[in-house]
């Protein structure tokens, strides 16, 4: 089976710039969850999808981040403009319904110049 | 809301060391509780769980038990390896008001000497 996976692995833009991050879970994974660690500090949860309906998108930061998940299989995460903020490792995680054991993609490191 | 708290790092120990790493948790209602590490150049990997009191995880070595009376989830270890340097991350998820997402500490760096 499959892990979740993520791409890409890293990615370096100037600030204003856009970038769109992708998480394709696990085969079968209805739940789908995003997280944010920046600069050493603790992981922090952005949004959880259950299919393509957004469940909590309480974490996100602002209106600069956008995510979508089509079909309820993978998911993109937009941001847009990026600030030097933005700047740190964003992981994807998915599970299946009921169950709160998460898989973890290998995540992306985005660094905003 | 929810939170959990561990220890600062980095730890730095000896090869066949005792580990221990503390976590401690706020929650209302019952979550179930985690630890995750992270290998250099690798992706968050579930290392062990306990979904509720005085349940045990245990994993490659590594063992932490759910203590309701005292909120804490300390992860152990009897001796060290060196491939066990990584960065430790304790969690809970679930609980009230909470819809599955993980809730995680700051991160614990362990580094293992020869």
């Amino acid at each position: 089976e499959a892990g979740v996976t993520q791409f890409p692995s890293h990615s370096v833009i100037e600030k204003g710039q856009t970038v769109t991050l992708r998480c394709d879970p696990i085969s079968g994974h209805d739940n789908l969850y995003w997280y944010r660690r920046v600069m050493g500090k603790e992981i922090k949860f952005l949004l959880h999808f259950v299919k393509e309906s957004k469940q909590d998108e309480s974490g996100m930061p602002n209106n600069r981040f956008l995510a979508e998940r089509t079909g309820g299989t993978y998911s993109t995460l937009k941001v847009q403009p990026a600030e030097l903020e933005d700047s740190g490792v964003y992981f994807c995680a998915s599970s299946h319904l009921g169950v709160h054991e998460q898989y973890f993609g290998p995540g992306t490191r985005l660094t905003v110049t | 809301g929810n939170s959990v708290t561990q220890m600062e790092g980095p730890v730095t120990l000896s090869e066949e060391a005792f580990l221990t790493i503390n976590c401690t948790y706020t929650a209302t209602g019952y979550p179930s509780l985690f630890w995750y590490v992270q290998y250099p150049g690798e992706g968050l990997q579930l290392l062990l769980k306990a979904t509720k009191a005085d349940d045990k995880g245990s994993n490659k070595g590594f063992e932490a038990t759910y203590r309701k009376e005292t909120t804490s989830f300390h992860l152990e270890k009897g001796s060290v390896q060196v491939s066990d340097s990584a960065v430790y991350f304790c969690a809970l998820s679930g609980g009230s008001g909470n819809t599955g997402k993980l809730i995680f500490g700051q991160g614990t760096t362990l580094q293992v000497k020869p």
